[in-house]
């Protein structure tokens, strides 16, 4: 079986501060690993996705993720926020292959003041 | 382009009434699925339709029922809804599952309170 655990439900930030939402898995197999941004009252939208190749995966933006095979982790980060990055992030994991079921984490929310 | 749209976006029930919630993608995707979302709970699977003709279950599955209309409609229905069923319901839908091409893509939400 597969989980995702995101280590923050909130984080408060500054804006034009660097910031990092923490995300762990644990899948007995190779995953497919997502990053989901959610903003007030509408529905989920891709942020960036890992299935193969470079560790280092860039999304819109401009959030990056990086794939930790050995430390099974995939923190999302970015450089500077700003006010409109205020939403909450989903982590989520699947496996590869003929599967249906995307399994997400808790959620964290990410708070962005002036 | 619409995506994925659902309807109603808000309904207030009472314990023991009946509902469906709609769904519809225009993408000419092959699978579709409803997640319901609870504070802190993330988003959990309740069922799934890998393609027309088929649907299994999620995680949650218990007090719901769902049918694959067609390729492009699938529907989530409570037979006699409790207060437990008070959620945010989604729905999504993927070109194929999300092991193969790894993107969903959520409709708005349906905001359902039983009381």
């Amino acid at each position: 079986a597969q989980s995702v655990t995101q280590l923050d439900s909130q984080v408060p930030v500054f804006e034009e501060a660097p910031v990092e939402l923490r995300c762990n898995y644990s899948s007995s197999v190779s995953v497919y690993l997502f990053w989901y941004v959610q903003y007030p009252n509408q529905g989920l939208q891709l942020l960036l996705k890992y299935l193969s190749g470079s560790t280092l995966v860039k999304g819109i933006n401009g959030f990056e993720a990086e794939f930790n095979k050995s430390q099974t982790s995939f923190h999302l980060r970015k450089p500077s926020v700003h006010i409109s990055d205020t939403a909450e992030y989903f982590c989520a994991v699947t496996r590869g292959g003929s599967n249906y079921k995307l399994t997400f984490g808790k959620g964290t929310l990410l708070t962005v003041n002036p | 382009n619409a995506g994925v749209t659902q309807t109603p976006k808000f309904q207030v029930l009472k314990t023991g009434q009946s509902m469906t919630l709609q769904c519809a993608q225009d993408m000419n995707h092959n699978s579709m699925y409803w997640y319901r979302q609870d504070p802190g709970m993330g988003l959990r699977l309740i069922y799934y339709s890998a393609s027309e003709g088929t649907t299994d279950k999620g995680e949650v599955p218990n007090g719901y029922n769902v049918s694959r209309l067609n390729k492009r409609e699938f529907s989530l229905r409570l037979e006699s809804a409790a207060p437990s069923q008070t959620s945010v319901y989604f729905c999504a839908s993927s070109e194929n599952g999300v092991g193969l091409t790894g993107e969903l893509f959520f409709g708005e939400g349906s905001r359902l309170t039983v009381l």
